[in-house]
């Protein structure tokens, strides 16, 4: 299986901040890497595809790079409702697997 | 707008079987694959397998002796069975879907339903 591994686990920003979020593959995956929202109670959310494809609603501060093993979520400005937790996702072979997830809270 | 329900007990004694079903409204189940996809409480996410609606499956190694995944095109439905539960099956379960050609990603997910196994 392809390990995906989150950094950080969790991070306090505050409203306004540019916070960058890292997903490492155990090996490569080419561009085959999703981004999800998900807040609490809450299924997730796609937020990019394909590293770096915004899914179409999901507002401009959000973007994605990254391709082979290292990845990244930028949000450019942080907004209250982006308060949540981020998951990365490989589909470049079966089984998907996850990361562990990386926890944006308010500081 | 694609919409996607789970139904199924939320609480199921230990060595039977889980049975889920996933409803699609709103959208055609043709032309997609459809996955299922669980998260203990307060934990990550498992990807459990997925169907393509011709039928074609692929499992998750971890659970691939005791899980079944079939679909419904009449109903827009698509349905998994789990075996042999025990507590570490206790998660929300969700639904999911991916479009044909994509790159993987899941694009559309039910609410989630909570299962436990307790007797």
């Amino acid at each position: 299986d392809i390990q995906m591994t989150q950094s950080p686990s969790s991070l306090s920003a505050s409203v306004g901040d540019r916070i960058t979020i890292t997903c490492r593959a155990s090996q490569s995956i080419s561009s085959y890497l999703n981004w999800y929202q998900q807040k609490p109670g809450k299924a997730p959310n796609l937020l990019i595809y394909a590293a770096s494809g915004l899914r179409s609603g999901v507002p401009s501060r959000f973007s994605g790079s990254g391709s082979g093993t290292d990845f990244t979520l930028t949000i450019s400005s942080l907004q209250p409702e982006d308060f949540a937790t981020y998951f990365c996702q490989q589909s470049y072979s079966s089984p998907r697997t996850f990361g562990q997830g990386t926890k944006v809270e308010i500081k | 707008q694609v919409q996607l329900q789970e139904s199924g007990p939320g609480l199921v004694k230990p060595s039977e079987t889980l049975s889920l079903t996933c409803t699609v409204s709103g959208g055609s189940i043709s032309g997609y694959y459809w996955s299922w996809i669980r998260q203990p409480p307060g934990k990550g996410l498992e990807w459990i397998g997925s169907i393509f609606y011709s039928g074609t499956t692929n499992y998750n190694p971890s659970l691939k002796s005791r899980v079944i995944i079939s679909v419904d095109t009449s109903k827009n439905q698509f349905s998994l069975r789990l075996s042999s539960v025990t507590a570490a099956d206790t998660a929300v379960y969700y639904c999911a879907r991916q479009p044909g050609g994509s790159y993987g990603q899941l694009d559309y997910w039910g609410q989630g339903t909570l299962v436990t196994v307790s007797s």
